[in-house]
Order: structure tokens, then sequence, then C-alpha cells
């Protein structure tokens, strides 16, 4: 089975801090990959995807991620948090040759106001 | 546009109680999947399909048993509740395209107890 590691179970940041969240995957082949942000009590809503090409990708809400295939890392960056970017974070994988997904096991983000 | 839609969205059950949940999709997704969200454990896949008339095993599927009758509907049963079974549990579809496997698109979620 893949796994997806996510170091940083929690962090907190104080407002207009910069944030990274880690993300590592462990299958060698082609992936697609995605970062996906869960705010309290919601479901999961998909904040950007990398499937080919630039390896530097934009999301909603001022979120970007990049792909570095040699480290087989997809980590999360926005330049200034916001108190509303408080959530859960998820980093997922999948491929073309499996149908599923393998989540990672989620950042808890709380910005201080 | 409702996307994915789970009913119910909260229950109780009994210890040895059984019950189904339903998941719905309007979006013609070839792909189903049924996860359960607990504290510090992210999702964990239970059961999954990938058309209709078809089924198969995730990470966690004991306990738990799933039917796709219909494209539209995945239905996730619990035979006899146990309490280590109290989680919410999120539905998701998805397609597949020229690059691979769309984002999933995920329901509202069930919170289920079990006593």
């Amino acid at each position: 089975a893949q796994s997806v590691s996510q170091h940083n179970h929690h962090v907190i940041l104080s407002e207009a801090a910069s944030l990274e969240l880690g993300c590592n995957y462990s299958y060698g082949g082609t992936v697609n990959l995605f970062w996906y942000v869960q705010y309290p009590g919601q479901h999961l809503q998909l904040l950007l995807k990398y499937f080919s090409g630039d390896p530097l990708v934009k999301g909603i809400k001022g979120f970007e991620a990049e792909f570095i295939k040699s480290k087989f890392s997809f980590n999360l960056r926005k330049p200034s948090v916001q108190w509303s970017d408080t959530a859960e974070y998820f980093c997922a994988v999948t491929s073309y040759n499996f149908n599923k997904f393998y989540f990672g096991s989620g950042t808890k983000l709380n910005v201080k106001p | 546009n409702a996307g994915v839609t789970q009913t119910p969205k909260f229950r109780v059950l009994k210890t040895g109680q059984s019950m189904t949940l339903l998941c719905a999709q309007d979006m013609n997704h070839e792909y189903m999947y049924w996860y359960r969200q607990d504290p510090g454990m992210g999702l964990r896949l239970i059961h999954y399909s990938v058309g209709e008339g078809t089924t198969a095993k995730g990470e966690v599927p004991d306990g738990y048993n799933v039917s796709r009758l219909k494209k539209q509907n995945f239905l996730l049963g619990l035979e006899s509740a146990a309490p280590s079974q109290t989680s919410v549990y999120f539905c998701a579809s998805s397609s597949t395209g020229r690059l691979g496997n769309q984002p999933q698109h995920f329901g509202d979620g069930t919170r289920l107890s079990i006593l």
C-alpha cells in the first residue's frame, strides 16, 4: 500500500505569518496530487491539484503547492495566513495505476487573530 | 446543484443494531468511495466502487458491506454495529480523465455514534 506523510500534525500561526505544510508520498510512478481543506464541521474541499506540467500550482484562497519529484514531496504554502484559514489540511495522492486515493493524516492549522 | 448527498447526517445506534448509510451523486461519476474519519487518523478508506455493480475493499473493510446497484448510489451497511465504528463517515465520488483520476467530491458526512 502507498503512504502519504504529513509531518506537522498541529501548526499554530499568527495572522500574516507565512505557512508551509509538508507532504511526502511513497509511490515512485506517475502521480496526481491534491490538497484538500476541511473547515470545522464541514466536508473536505479541494484547494489545488497537480496532474502534470508546471510543478508550482496555484489554488484557491492564495494557496500554492510545489511538486518536487526527486523528493516525493508536494508542500503547501501561503505567504500570509488569515484567521479564516483555520482548518485541517489533507494531502492526497492517486495514480493511473491504482483506483484509490491515499490521504495523509492531516494537519490542523490554528491561526490566531 | 447537489453534488454528493449523504443521508442521514446524524445517527445514534445501540451495539448490535444494523443500519445503512446512503450516498447519492448527481455528477455521473464512475468512482465512489466510503471513508471514515477519526481524530488523528485522517481519512481511511472502507470500500470503494469503480462502477455500477462492482465494489472493492479498502483499508478498513471489516464490519462493513457496500452495494452499488445504481451508478448514482453507493450504500454502506453496518450489519452489527460496534462502539469501534463510532466515527464520521464521508462519501466521495470522482471521475477519470485523460490525466487520470480527477479530484474527489465529498459529501457533508454522517456522524454515527454507537452506544
